[in-house]
């Protein structure tokens, strides 16, 4: 089975400087799709970035950035130039490629608090 | 378009007592998730429909859940009875026909469950 680990259970980064959360998954599949969440406070969840496991470059939205390691199997989030908006809890995600079922597969989170 | 709805937003019932969680999909949406938060810890898959169909149930915890999504709208979530380690967050999502990475699912704020 497959699973997520998010080993950082709370960040905090300045405003306008950059940041990195950890993501390490295990599967045994070679095809998958890998995501990061973010849920601001009180606020439903939005997916942030996407990557598909067998193209090799990394995927890129505007200030967030991923750093896919497929033999590593890690997948961390950087973003880029902080804002106050982005304080939220982000989890990693993972999502089979079968096409029996499309599940979620999530970490347990990582609360970022980003100070002016 | 408004996003995926949740009713409660919040519930807080005794152990023993019934409790029914609604989800409002997308409109349009044939895919529907419910995933649970357990305080603390990752988000879990409960089920997926399509349409009124289950897809997939494989994370149903006990025969104490029972979801339906009658003419494959809306879906209820109805736990009978609850016991205290049912407390958690449900959240539900939604996404378009067909099992693709580009059918992101779209997430409600989630319904807060606590039991006493």
């Amino acid at each position: 089975a497959q699973t997520v680990t998010q080993s950082q259970p709370e960040m905090s980064v300045q405003e306008a400087e950059t940041v990195t959360l950890s993501c390490t998954y295990d599967t045994s599949e070679s095809d998958y799709y890998l995501f990061w969440y973010k849920q601001p406070p009180s606020r439903q969840m939005i997916l942030v970035i996407r990557q598909e496991a067998y193209k090799q470059q990394n995927a890129t939205e505007n200030r967030f950035s991923v750093n896919f390691q497929k033999a590593a199997k890690s997948f961390s989030l950087k973003i880029s130039d902080s804002q106050l908006g982005d304080a939220a809890m982000y989890f990693c995600a993972y999502r089979t490629l079968s096409y029996n079922t499309d599940k979620l597969i999530f970490g347990t989170g990582t609360r970022l608090q980003v100070f002016p | 378009e408004a996003g995926v709805t949740q009713f409660p937003s919040h519930s807080v019932i005794e152990k023993g007592q019934t409790v029914t969680l609604r989800c409002d999909p997308i409109s349009g949406h044939d895919n529907l998730y419910w995933y649970r938060r357990v305080m603390g810890k990752e988000i879990k898959f409960l089920l997926h429909f399509v349409k009124e169909s289950k897809q997939d149930e494989s994370g149903m915890p006990n025969n104490r859940f029972l979801a339906e999504r009658t003419g494959g709208t809306y879906s209820t979530l109805k736990v009978q009875p609850a016991e205290l380690e049912d407390s958690g967050v449900y959240f539900c999502a939604s996404s378009r026909r067909g099992l693709s990475s580009y059918n992101e699912q779209f997430f409600g704020p989630g319904t807060r469950l606590t039991v006493l």
